[in-house]
């Protein structure tokens, strides 16, 4: 079975300072991992997504995430932060060798950014 | 905006009832999925749909079924509701059906079992 922990309900940051959300992940074979954004009373809208090759992917808005396998996490970062960037973040994983078809999703973290 | 629509916004119903949840695609996008988002279970898949066949199945009840179109768009049919039924229902598509292709979001609609 695959499973997303995302450790932290909310994070909160200044406006400027770097902020990290964090997630780990379990799956029986190797992930493709997923980062999604949710604003108030909107859909989920794709970041980023690590499928293979360099663990430093680059996303939508700034954002980026590391992916370590031997910690089994894909934490998202972003330099520095934007009051714009408070919103639901959703760490999702699908495990490359079968299963779930459909994604995993974490129970998402509420960023929320000081100005 | 994603690009996928799904109607309607908002749905009160009382229980015991049945409702259906209509979503399309993308242009071009083949696949399609069903998720639902709770307080209590947070975002759960459902089904997934591959240009007309079903492809996967999640955590979906026998009360709920669904299906794609020829024209691709699908519908979720929600039967004998329960007050634990209301959620947000989301709608996603993807180009193809392969497991490292992300999906894109609808805005949900919003189901209130009274």
């Amino acid at each position: 079975a695959q499973s997303v922990a995302q450790p932290e309900d909310q994070v909160n940051v200044a406006e400027g300072n770097p902020l990290t959300v964090k997630c780990t992940y379990s799956v029986s074979g190797n992930p493709y991992l997923f980062w999604y954004v949710q604003y108030p009373n909107r859909g989920l809208q794709f970041l980023l997504k690590y499928i293979t090759g360099d663990n430093l992917v680059k996303g939508s808005y700034g954002f980026e995430a590391e992916f370590n396998k031997s910690q089994t996490s894909f934490h998202l970062k972003k330099p520095s932060a934007l009051v714009s960037d408070s919103a639901l973040y959703f760490c999702a994983v699908r495990d490359t060798g079968g299963g779930a078809d459909g994604l995993t999703f974490g129970k998402g973290t509420h960023l929320i950014i000081q100005p | 905006d994603s690009g996928v629509t799904q109607t309607p916004k908002h749905l009160i119903t009382a229980t015991g009832q049945r409702v259906t949840l209509r979503c399309s695609p993308r242009s071009g996008d083949l696949s399609v999925y069903w998720y639902q988002q709770s307080l209590d279970q947070g975002l759960q898949f459902l089904i997934q749909y591959y240009n007309g066949e079903e492809r996967a199945k999640g955590n979906i009840l026998e009360r709920f079924s669904a299906q794609q179109f020829p024209d691709l768009h699908s519908e979720l049919n929600l039967s004998s509701l329960e007050l634990g039924d209301s959620a947000l229902y989301f709608c996603a598509s993807s180009v193809g059906d392969r497991r490292s292709t992300e999906a894109f979001f609808g805005q949900g609609t919003r189901l209130t079992v009274v």
